[in-house]
């Protein structure tokens, strides 16, 4: 069974803050992808990484996909209080989500 | 576009009662999904259905059916709710499915969150 988890579950800081969030796994995934999730909405898809080692920017952040195709960080940079929400990476052919991050930034 | 649709948004139930949750979509896609999500637990695969026609269980399929209407809509049903059911279930679709083999976007609805007593 493939498992995605997500570290840290929870982080709070102040605007202007960098912070990194990670995905893990055991497995091989062919592909991540990262969602956003804001209270009382869906999920909305960020990015998807599919190369070992690849890395895409999307304004202030930065998503990596591991060598191994084992993990996945997202970094962002000068954090902003409208980055809070609830950060999800998904993979596997059925999109296994992981457990989730949930950013809060205080202006 | 209205995207994907849920209805109803909140609704709450008592143990042993029955109920439907619609979703629709107007993106033309293949593929659609029924999630639900408990906190610290992320997102959960119910049911999918790859394409009109046809529906697959997920990783949670217990206590539940689903019916892919026509291509637009696809309904998750409780038979018999119970507490475990509470939580907030989110309908999803994409283009591409699990069975293609390509990578798929999902988009999602806004959720239903559902509480049984």
């Amino acid at each position: 069974t493939q498992l995605l988890e997500q570290s840290p579950q929870f982080l709070s800081i102040q605007e202007g803050e960098n912070l990194t969030v990670y995905c893990n796994s055991s497995s091989v995934f062919s592909s991540l992808q990262w969602y956003r999730q804001e209270p009382g909405e869906g999920p909305v898809l960020l990015v998807t990484v599919v190369t070992g080692g690849e890395v895409k920017k999307l304004k202030r952040l930065t998503f990596q996909f591991g060598d191994a195709r084992k993990d996945s960080s997202l970094h962002i940079t000068a954090a902003q209080p409208g980055d809070t929400g609830l950060y999800l990476c998904a993979g596997g052919v059925k999109l296994i989500f992981g457990t989730g991050t949930r950013l809060q930034v205080f202006p | 576009n209205a995207g994907v649709t849920q209805t109803p948004k909140f609704q709450v139930l008592k143990t042993g009662q029955s109920m439907t949750l619609q979703c629709a979509q107007d993106m033309n896609h293949n593929s659609m999904y029924w999630y639900r999500q408990d906190p610290g637990m992320g997102l959960r695969l119910i049911y999918y259905s790859a394409s009109e026609g046809t529906t697959d269980k997920g990783e949670v399929p217990n206590g539940y059916n689903v019916s892919r209407l026509n291509k637009r809509e696809f309904s998750l049903r409780l038979e018999s709710a119970a507490p475990s059911q509470t939580s907030v279930y989110f309908c999803a679709s994409s283009v591409y499915g699990p069975e293609q083999g390509i990578i798929y976007e999902q988009y999602f609805g806004p959720g239903t969150r559902l509480t049984v007593t």
